[in-house]
């Protein structure tokens, strides 16, 4: 039962347009939600989050959309970057529980 | 901030010994631990969330036997896989939190290779 989806297992962007990652869930308990970014044979490294209350956070070069009705969240990257490329995680907690539910991943290319 | 180191970062043993992996939080005070498992193009699957001074919680499917999880100090849990068999082959990867974080700060990773 995957709970957390990432349709689109790899995405290839040209330098310096928009990167555009996808990730769906299906429980709706789910109230935070967080993107990883992670290197091979690496541990993952958080980027952003959003809390539910929310439909936007920006960080610099990258926005979180979440769409609570659609029960859908998108990872924005502009501009997109070489070191940008990398597998990315989507993950999700329930309210009041602490563990992490993470999709199964999307490898970013960056092409120069 | 928020660094997680884990130590060693890629092992090779021999089936049947034993293996100890560590984490720890280096500028933080880890209240809660967890461990994951990856295998190769797959996400990550959490094995177990510890709590210092607590037993591990561990997730359905998973030995606690086989992997013994201690969590002794705010600082510091480590991962022992007994027996180890060529199917525990993996890279186990833990993260930690502090007391009301939500994000879940990851160390960079162990490869085991059993032989």
């Amino acid at each position: 039962d995957q709970q957390v989806k990432q349709n689109s297992p790899s995405l290839s962007v040209q330098e310096g347009r928009i990167s555009i990652l996808n990730c769906d869930y299906t429980n709706s308990m789910f109230d935070y939600f967080l993107w990883y970014k992670k290197y091979p044979a690496e541990g993952p490294t958080f980027l952003i989050s959003i809390s539910s209350i929310k439909d936007k956070n920006e960080d610099g070069r990258f926005t979180v959309f979440l769409n609570k009705s659609a029960k859908h969240l998108s990872l924005h990257i502009v501009p997109s970057q070489p070191g940008d490329s990398a597998v990315y995680f989507c993950a999700a907690r329930g309210f009041g529980n602490e563990k992490l539910t993470f999709g199964t991943g999307t490898r970013l290319t960056i092409i120069p | 901030g928020a660094v997680v180191s884990q130590h060693p970062s890629r092992v090779i043993c021999k089936s049947g010994t034993s293996v100890k992996i560590e984490c720890r939080s280096l500028d933080f005070q880890a209240t809660t631990m967890f461990w994951y498992r990856q295998f190769p193009k797959q996400s990550l699957m959490l094995m177990a969330t510890s709590n210092e001074g607590s037993k591990a919680t561990y997730e359905q499917g998973v030995e606690k036997d086989k992997f013994l999880i201690n969590h002794a100090s705010l600082t510091l849990s480590t991962l022992t896989v007994t027996s180890a068999h060529p199917e525990d082959s993996s890279f186990y990867i833990c993260s930690a939190r502090w007391t009301g974080a939500y994000e879940q700060y990851f160390g960079p990773g162990t490869r085991l290779t059993v032989t």
